[in-house]
């Protein structure tokens, strides 16, 4: 079951413009989320985990249980950061845990 | 260099001709997986393996078979491929308690 929605497979902005990805999730237990992202041929590589709280690249997202949702936000978008986005939940099973992913978003920031 | 790899990077196969995508990383790690990613589907998680000769199911393991005799590797095994197993296969792999998961270049396989 698909426990995590990123609800916009294509965002577009404009450089210097803010971006928000959007996150929800569906999980019973305590959540734990990250972003990963995939820029043009590279692998995929974590961005931020709510864990830590930080900040990366310019990038926040904040964990809102009340409305199940991480998204990912970032106040002045660049062209270096087109990339594919992936929101993911960590999922207790019982012989350990698996991440759940989603669908992505392709954020495209243009000139 | 600490990384995951994937052999082969790209492969052409025909139905049911068996086939197996090793996975192999350096940095020690317990927690191991494979995904597949598919246009519009996102990446979903075929099997994990939370170490040696521990292994479970994710979200998409039928048509999927894994193994981990040793902590360093963890072949995927098609027994009988499908075209609808066309896709782009990433392994990955991660500390346990440490959720960053380390990528693999991936491999892209087209079953005929």
């Amino acid at each position: 079951a698909q426990r995590v929605t990123q609800p916009e497979k294509l965002l577009s902005v404009f450089k210097g413009a803010p971006v928000e990805l959007k996150c929800n999730y569906s999980y019973s237990g305590s959540p734990e989320l990250f972003w990963y992202v995939q820029y043009s041929r590279q692998r995929l590589q974590l961005l931020l985990r709510h864990i830590s709280r930080e900040s990366i690249k310019g990038f926040t997202a904040d964990l809102n249980k009340g409305e199940t949702s991480f998204h990912l936000k970032k106040p002045f978008a660049q062209e270096e950061d087109s990339a594919m986005y992936y929101c993911a939940l960590r999922v207790n099973s019982n012989s350990g845990y698996a991440l759940n992913f989603g669908k992505g978003t392709s954020l495209l920031v243009t000139p | 260099e600490a990384q995951v790899t994937q052999n082969p990077r790209y492969l052409i196969t025909v139905t049911g001709k068996k086939l197996t995508v090793t996975c192999s990383q350096n940095m020690n790690h317990e927690y191991m997986s494979w995904y597949r990613q598919d246009p519009g589907l996102g990446l979903r998680q075929i099997y994990y393996s939370m170490n040696v000769e521990v292994t479970d199911k994710g979200d998409v393991p039928e048509g999927y078979k894994v193994s981990r005799k040793e902590k360093r590797n963890f072949p995927l095994i098609l027994e009988s491929p499908s075209p609808n197993q066309t896709s782009l296969y990433f392994c990955a792999s991660s500390l346990i308690g440490k959720e960053t998961q380390y990528f693999g270049p991936g491999t892209r396989l087209l079953v005929l």
